[in-house]
């Protein structure tokens, strides 16, 4: 069965240093896996998606995340900290290799503080 | 509209009631997927849509919670005989098809209280 863990509940870094976000997954086969944002009293917003192409991907407003096979990590980094990306980022993969269901983590809150 | 919306925004209801949430998809989105995300939790799966069939109830928690698609396109959740464990923010998404790789996309979400 797909699982992820996300390992830090709360994140604090200061604007312009660097972001990391730490996501490990248990799979029985190389899954697919995402990042998700979600910014107060908005939707979930997909920032980046592994699928088994290059194992270093980019995403949107600056964020990449390295899929590590041997580590079963999947971490989110930038490399410079805005206020604005202050939200809460989930870890997923989808269940099973048809689609369907999302399985998420319990999430990491990040802040940034000026 | 161009994205997932959901009404109401907000629901308040009394313990014992019956409520309904609505989800409107992306245009031409075939399926259609609901979530309910507990206060300082990751969401979790309830039920997705393929058409206007469920493909996949197992998330529904008892037979308090129905849901359905009867056009293939808005969906409805109806919770019966509500509990206050069932307050929380309601999460739907839609995408193209189903299947790795096919982005789901959110709605704001419905926040339910049961007081």
């Amino acid at each position: 069965a797909q699982s992820v863990t996300q390992l830090d509940s709360h994140v604090s870094v200061s604007e312009g240093t660097p972001v990391l976000l730490r996501c490990n997954y248990s799979s029985s086969y190389s899954p697919s896996l995402f990042w998700y944002v979600q910014h107060p009293n908005k939707g979930l917003q997909l920032l980046l998606k592994y699928t088994s192409a290059a194992t270093l991907v980019k995403g949107i407003n600056g964020f990449e995340a390295e899929f590590k096979k041997s580590e079963t990590s999947f971490h989110l980094t930038k490399p410079s900290a805005h206020m604005s990306d202050a939200a809460e980022y989930f870890c997923v993969v989808p269940r099973g290799n048809q689609g369907g269901k999302l399985i998420f983590g319990q999430g990491t809150e990040l802040s940034v503080k000026p | 509209g161009a994205g997932v919306s959901q009404t109401p925004s907000n629901k308040v209801t009394e313990k014992g009631k019956y409520v309904e949430l609505r989800c409107d998809p992306i245009s031409g989105h075939t399926a259609l997927y609901w979530y309910r995300q507990s206060l300082g939790q990751g969401p979790e799966f309830l039920i997705y849509f393929q058409g206007t069939g469920a493909a996949d109830d197992s998330g529904l928690p008892n037979d308090r919670f129905f849901a359905v698609r009867p056009e293939g396109s808005v969906s409805t959740l109806k919770i019966q005989r509500t509990e206050r464990g069932d307050s929380a923010v309601y999460l739907c998404a839609s995408s193209q098809v189903p299947g790795l790789g096919n982005i789901q996309y959110f709605g704001a979400g419905t926040r339910l209280s049961v007081l």
